[in-house]
């Protein structure tokens, strides 16, 4: 079974507008993270925004959400305000175990594009 | 702000040669990571590093990858005899190691290798 799963290849939106990307993931240890981040065109990974399967709250970074579902083990990353320079990959990653040493294991990621 | 740095971020090699990608991490960070991202796939995790040994590789990580901290700055991924199929995106990256962690990796600008 994947352990990320990332089921939009690709996404559209307008800009300004919000847009989710999708993410669920599949874990049985109690303890984890989830990441996001972007892949511009130019290749470099970006890290986005992070959520710990014990924080009570959903995480935020500026325009980035994550909508944090534990029970239905999803962690969608919301962006809000769409922005031209948003059009990129994102790639969903997890890391199981409560040390910051585990692997991240990524999804097979979404294309964003934005238009104007 | 602190940043990894990789280079060269582009290496061309002839199959059966061995190649060198060198990475410098952020300077406060302990631990280290490879990770390769062929081409339209998802990102794969290769090694992890800590204490100048290897904490987990996976089986991609086989006898012909090694890695290297060879000075208090650099970590190197070294490939002894380049197959077709090690050609890739290969990304460096590195974490404080902050324990309860909400310890992010942070990415390289990756090394695109070319095996002709």
């Amino acid at each position: 079974a994947q352990k990320i799963t990332q089921t939009q290849p690709g996404m559209f939106v307008q800009e300004k507008e919000a847009v989710t990307l999708d993410c669920t993931y599949d874990t049985s240890d109690p303890s984890y993270g989830l990441f996001w981040y972007k892949q511009p065109s130019s290749g470099e990974m970006i890290f986005l925004i992070y959520q710990g399967s014990y924080d009570q709250q959903n995480a935020t970074e500026g325009r980035y959400s994550l909508n944090f579902q534990k029970a239905r083990k999803s962690a969608n990353l919301v962006i809000s305000a769409s922005q031209l320079g948003d059009s990129a990959m994102y790639f969903c990653a997890m890391r199981e175990g409560p040390y910051n040493t585990d692997k991240l294991i990524f999804g097979t990621g979404t294309r964003l594009q934005v238009f104007p | 702000e602190p940043e990894v740095t990789q280079t060269p971020s582009h290496q061309v090699t002839q199959m059966g040669q061995e190649v060198i990608l060198r990475c410098v991490p952020i300077s406060n960070h302990l631990y280290f990571y490879w990770y390769r991202q062929i081409l339209g796939q998802k990102v794969e995790f290769l090694v992890s590093f800590y204490n100048n040994e290897i904490s987990e590789k996976s089986e991609i990580f086989d006898d012909q990858f090694s890695v290297e901290r060879p000075d208090g700055s650099n970590f190197t991924l070294k490939i002894r005899s380049t197959k077709l199929e090690d050609s890739a995106m290969y990304f460096c990256a590195s974490s404080k190691g902050q324990i309860p962690s909400t310890d992010t990796q942070y990415f390289g600008p990756g090394t695109r290798l070319t095996v002709l």
